[in-house]
């Protein structure tokens, strides 16, 4: 299947700092990438859908000011969580669609992060 | 109404049993579905994929379609401890076109 990889896998930062994670699909072109967030025990969340080129589209209730996405290429996302605080702690996990994949997404290996 | 909603569970079978993992959707106009193993920590894995209706088999696991009672199932034959994990039931199409909804998932345990 095709690779996608996302890092840091983990990161600790102090609260009020901004927070990068990457997302590159390795063996193939992404022209979409998906950014979810998962909390403890719960299902993943959509955040926002990243197009090369273009502006993100984010769904309701995710703060594009505070979660900002740059799909800069076809292979690659960022996502960056501004002033991070406490509540924003969770599992950030990106995916890609293979182009003519029928819907099937690949996931990126998540990122844990923890705001102190 | 969840759009995508699995049994709760969680769910525990005997080493070598069948694991059966349900799921229903909303939306009608859902095209493709699909089943993701989820282990603690990681990311989810893309396990199977159905489009149609009626059954598709991979190995030790079957997921069936019937669309016009809007469910999915995955059935995994000869259970292992390795399948213990979460698994995510997914729809794409209809009104979400391009998106992928997740149902809240439902934690297997097979013990040995």
């Amino acid at each position: 299947g095709a690779v996608v990889s996302q890092h840091p896998s983990w990161v600790i930062c102090k609260s009020g700092t901004s927070v990068k994670i990457e997302c590159r699909s390795l063996d193939f072109q992404a022209t979409t990438m998906f950014w979810y967030r998962q909390f403890p025990k719960q299902s993943l969340m959509l955040m926002a859908t990243s197009n090369e080129g273009s502006k993100a589209t984010y769904e309701q209730g995710v703060e594009k000011d505070k979660f900002l996405i740059n799909h800069a290429s076809l292979t690659l996302s960022t996502l960056t969580v501004t002033s991070a605080h406490p509540e924003d702690s969770s599992f950030y996990i990106c995916s890609a669609r293979v182009a003519g994949g029928n819907e099937k997404l690949f996931f990126g290996s998540g990122t844990q992060l923890s705001v102190l | 109404q969840k759009e995508v909603e699995q049994n709760s569970g969680p769910l525990s079978v005997p080493e070598g049993a069948i694991a059966s993992l349900n799921c229903t959707y909303s939306d009608r106009g859902s095209q493709s579905f699909f089943w993701y193993r989820q282990y603690s920590g990681k990311s989810p894995e893309l396990i199977m994929s159905i489009y149609s209706n009626g059954d598709k088999e991979d190995g030790r696991f079957t997921a069936q379609l019937n669309k016009a009672s809007q469910y999915v199932s995955l059935l995994i034959r000869d259970s292992q401890p390795s399948d213990s994990a979460t698994y995510l039931c997914a729809a794409a199409g209809g009104t979400s076109y391009g998106k992928l909804t997740f149902g809240q998932g439902t934690i297997l345990t097979v013990h040995p």
